[in-house]
């Protein structure tokens, strides 16, 4: 079985400001990691996902993770944040030899002010 | 077009009712789901159908049962509905990881309140 711990549930940050949000897994199995974003009211929307490689991946609107296997972590981050990215976001696992079950994070919310 | 679409987009009912949720995909994907969120924002697999066959039933009530037609459909069908059935479901599809590792691609979600 798997589990994701995302250890901010809400994380305020001033416009053009860099975030990071944090996320850390533990797996029995090799996983897949994701990172979701979730715009009020809408449904969840890929930003970006580690499969094997590079273990630096870039996402869509200019955020990239980080995979550390020894940490168990995959951490998002984005060096200047906007208005636009207030959402919530997602970190999901899933077996690297199964479909697409994920197992989802609680969620963090990212506030951005002006 | 949209990619996953799920209606209706809200439903409200009294508890005890039977309700059904539709989703379609249009991506020509094999495998679809249904999860659940939770007033808390949790997000938990409820189901997973491949080729039209249930390959996974998390612990859900027996209440709920997904009903797929077609490869481009997965209904969610609930019986006897419970105000804990309040929430957000969301449909998604993937393509089958056996030819090829896709994303799941989910749905605008459909938010049920039962009163």
């Amino acid at each position: 079985a798997q589990s994701v711990t995302q250890l901010d549930s809400q994380v305020p940050v001033f416009e053009e400001a860099p975030v990071e949000l944090r996320c850390n897994y533990s797996s029995s199995v090799s996983v897949y990691l994701f990172w979701y974003v979730q715009y009020p009211n809408q449904g969840l929307q890929l930003l970006l996902k580690y499969l094997s490689g590079s273990t630096l991946v870039k996402g869509i609107n200019g955020f990239e993770a980080e995979f550390n296997k020894s940490q168990t972590s995959f951490h998002l981050r984005k060096p200047s944040v906007h208005i636009s990215d207030t959402a919530e976001y997602f970190c999901a696992v899933t077996p690297s030899n199964a479909g697409n079950m994920l197992t989802f994070g609680g969620g963090t919310r990212l506030m951005v002010k002006p | 077009d949209t990619a996953v679409s799920q209606t209706p987009k809200y439903l409200v009912t009294q508890m005890g009712n039977d309700k059904s949720i539709k989703c379609e995909q249009n991506l020509g994907h094999d495998t679809m789901y249904w999860y659940k969120q939770d007033s808390k924002k949790f997000l938990k697999i409820m189901f997973s159908y491949n080729n039209k066959e249930l390959i996974i039933n998390e612990t859900v009530p027996n209440r709920f049962s997904p009903k797929s037609p077609d490869k481009a459909h997965l209904n969610l069908h609930i019986n006897s509905l419970e105000l804990g059935d309040s929430a957000v479901y969301f449909c998604a599809s993937s393509q089958d990881p056996g030819i090829g590792r896709t994303e799941a691609f989910f749905g605008q979600g459909t938010r049920l309140t039962v009163v």
